[in-house]
């Protein structure tokens, strides 16, 4: 059963244009998320979060939407720089409950942005 | 210090050996965790230490055995490992057991076995 879900397996933007990319959950017990960002061979880089008493965090380029009522969430990346292009993986928490910080990923979306 | 560091970065041994992979931070974090990554799969949880506790085992193989000695190490002991273990072990540390504040990750070992 996967809990954390990313549907696009993969994203291409032109620089400059706006990137989004999507997750969706099941477990209505998480109520903290985490957007990373991978280079293969290397470890997740930490991008941005949320929590579930909010519905939107901005960092910079980045924002991340919360929906609870849908189970949804979305980091907006703006704009976008070929730099940006790596794989993005979704993490959700159960902070409130006995998980002990373990993080569930989806998938991941690999986003290539163009020159 | 922000980093966690993990050594080697690149391990390759046979079914037989006895390896150990070693995970270090000194941000002061007291929760440390491994996951397993196999190739275009999404981290998976392994194990969690709180105050150098082990407090959650997601039903791993024995042939993996994590240790860790003090609030800053955190060791991965493999032995008998199968053709299928090979994958990216990745170590992370966060800040308060329970919380994911902070949580930051290493490089990763990655880990072949013929």
């Amino acid at each position: 059963d996967q809990q954390v879900k990313q549907n696009s397996p993969s994203l291409s933007v032109q620089e400059g244009r706006i990137s989004i990319l999507n997750c969706d959950y099941t477990n209505s017990m998480f109520d903290y998320f985490l957007w990373y960002k991978k280079y293969p061979a290397e470890g997740p880089t930490f991008l941005i979060s949320i929590s579930s008493i909010k519905d939107k965090n901005e960092d910079g380029r980045f924002t991340v939407f919360l929906n609870k009522s849908a189970k949804h969430l979305s980091l907006h990346i703006v704009p976008s720089q070929p730099g940006d292009s790596a794989v993005y993986f979704c993490a959700a928490n159960n902070a409130g409950g006995t998980s002990y910080g373990k993080l569930t990923f989806g998938q991941g979306t690999i986003l290539t942005v163009h020159p | 210090d922000t980093e966690v560091t993990q050594t080697p970065k690149h391990l390759v041994m046979g079914m037989t050996n006895k390896k150990s992979l070693k995970c270090e931070q000194h941000m002061g974090h007291r929760a440390m965790y491994w996951y397993k990554q196999k190739a275009k799969k999404p981290p998976e949880l392994m194990f969690v230490y709180s105050y150098e506790k082990l407090s959650i085992n997601e039903s791993v193989p024995s042939r993996f055995s994590p240790e860790c000695p003090n609030s800053s190490l955190l060791n991965l002991h493999l032995h008998a490992l199968q053709p299928e273990d090979s994958a990216l072990y990745l170590c992370a540390s966060s800040q308060v057991p329970g919380e994911v504040y902070g949580y930051t990750f290493g490089s990763g070992t990655r880990l072949t076995v013929v």
